[in-house]
């Protein structure tokens, strides 16, 4: 199983971060659920949500009222934004198979860096 | 909301047992997962459900977790095992996955 991110490296204060993560050698439609992992420069790992091919998704408290998690089942990818970023966004965004509803990662994307800066 | 607290850093010499803690309220009562992170790589799965290791991770990886602390242990430590490592639980109170604060693994 692969998991590839992409998307841009740079995104201005107060816009919109877009993330897309391509899996290759499994279908995001089987029983397993996707998520996002972000880590800021030198920092821990911090959860922003996960989803399933159901429709259910979960996300951290504190990004909720600026995230969506979303699924493309046609380019079996599924896919992040996020709204009004600040420099505190800026982090190495991977994502992530998972084996059931929060549980353990056993898949992770290479990771892509994401800055915040005008 | 519900924390996880690990070393900064944890020292060991080669060929010797490291032991890299993760405390949490009643954390005995979760299933804690457990991430190798090597400078510039992705973390990659080294124990889930508490003390299953992953695929291809050697037998001188082994945890426990009990009371308020998991712990992971590392036989025999190596030069290659040098890492961030990291634990995860999933936090049922608010529906969300939590992360402790990562410990540096020295081997020296």
């Amino acid at each position: 199983v692969q998991l590839q991110e992409s998307g841009p490296g740079l995104v201005k204060p107060s816009g919109t971060l877009s993330l897309s993560c391509a899996v290759s050698s499994d279908s995001i439609n089987n029983n397993f659920w996707w998520s996002w992992v972000r880590q800021p420069p030198g920092k821990a790992l911090e959860w922003i949500g996960e989803i399933h091919h159901s429709g259910s998704v979960n996300y951290t408290p504190s990004l909720k009222t600026r995230v969506t998690i979303s699924m493309d089942q046609s380019k079996n990818q599924f896919l992040l934004r996020l709204t009004s970023v600040t420099a505190a966004d800026t982090a190495t965004y991977y994502c992530t198979r998972v084996f059931s509803s929060g549980s353990y990662m056993d898949y992770w994307g290479q990771g892509t860096l994401v800055t915040v800066s005008s | 909301s519900y924390v996880l607290t690990q070393p900064p850093s944890v020292s060991v010499a080669p060929g010797k047992t490291a032991a890299i803690t993760c405390g949490g309220i009643n954390i005995g009562s979760k299933g804690v997962h457990w991430y190798q992170q090597k400078p510039g790589q992705s973390p990659v799965l080294v124990i889930y459900y508490d003390d299953e290791r992953a695929s291809g991770i050697p037998e001188r990886f082994s945890a426990s977790n009990s009371g308020d602390t998991a712990t992971l242990t590392i036989s025999r430590a190596e030069a290659g095992d040098e890492a961030d490592y990291h634990c995860q639980v999933w936090d049922s109170g608010v529906d969300r996955v939590v992360f402790g604060g990562g410990t540096k693994l020295t081997v020296l």
